[in-house]
């Protein structure tokens, strides 16, 4: 099952700051925050990742709480090719016998960006 | 810059065909691999990984199979498709070296099994 909860569903217009909460009340210590992007019959793209401190780069904002119970992905200005499914996942980098590696992909939110 | 490609991009098979899909990754060396399958509407369920060539794991049971004949390849295969082998199929790449890392995905393969 996936470790984090997010809104099935947001709707953003365009231009406006799309702001996308994820909570993951169960984070470890030692687990990062991701945030994947899927539009409709593509890959997963990676957005952006962190561990305690907020992150920026070219294409959003990660803020993540003070206790990592919970954080929220940033895209400044929603266009309508930012429209897509958007997942939250924690994972470590730490290999072992109950981690290999692998992304539990939940449900993640379906961000609709509106003209 | 990396960039992993997959091929082909669309398939539609009859029931007990067999199968081959191929994943490959340019622009990085000794890559941990992935094989993840995505049934409709759905999220990805991983299905192989690999840390180094011939080194195959196997996340979960299944009418699939995969190899890893080269240090950038990484293939997926059925003997027999099944009607429930329709789906996404999604490879990706992460930085090796025995450790876990950001992993970055292909364009993927749609498989309709008929």
């Amino acid at each position: 099952d996936a470790k984090t909860t997010q809104p099935p569903s947001m709707d953003c217009a365009e231009g406006r700051a799309a702001n996308l909460p994820c909570n993951h009340s169960t984070i470890s210590g030692n687990e990062y925050v991701y945030w994947y992007r899927q539009i409709h019959s593509q890959g997963p793209q990676y957005i952006i990742h962190g561990l305690k401190n907020n992150e920026t780069n070219e294409m959003a904002s990660l803020i993540i709480t003070e206790d990592r119970k919970s954080s929220t992905l940033i895209l400044p200005h929603a266009t309508l090719r930012d429209t897509a499914v958007y997942y939250c996942i924690v994972t470590s980098f730490e290999w072992s016998s109950s981690n290999t590696g692998k992304l539990i992909f939940g449900q993640g939110t379906t961000l609709q960006v509106k003209p | 810059s990396q960039t992993i490609h997959q091929w082909p991009a669309t398939l539609v098979q009859p029931v007990g065909s067999p199968l081959s899909l191929e994943c490959t990754v340019e622009g990085t060396s000794n890559p941990n691999l992935y094989w993840y399958r995505q049934a409709a509407g759905r999220g990805l369920q991983l299905l192989f990984y690999s840390v180094g060539i011939g080194q195959i794991s196997s996340e979960v049971p299944q009418n699939l199979s995969a190899s890893r004949p080269q240090d950038r390849q990484f293939i997926l295969s059925s003997k027999k498709l099944l009607l429930s082998d329709s789906g996404f199929y999604l490879c990706a790449w992460s930085g090796g070296q025995g450790k876990a890392d950001t992993q970055y995905f292909g364009p993927g393969t749609r498989l309709t099994v008929l």
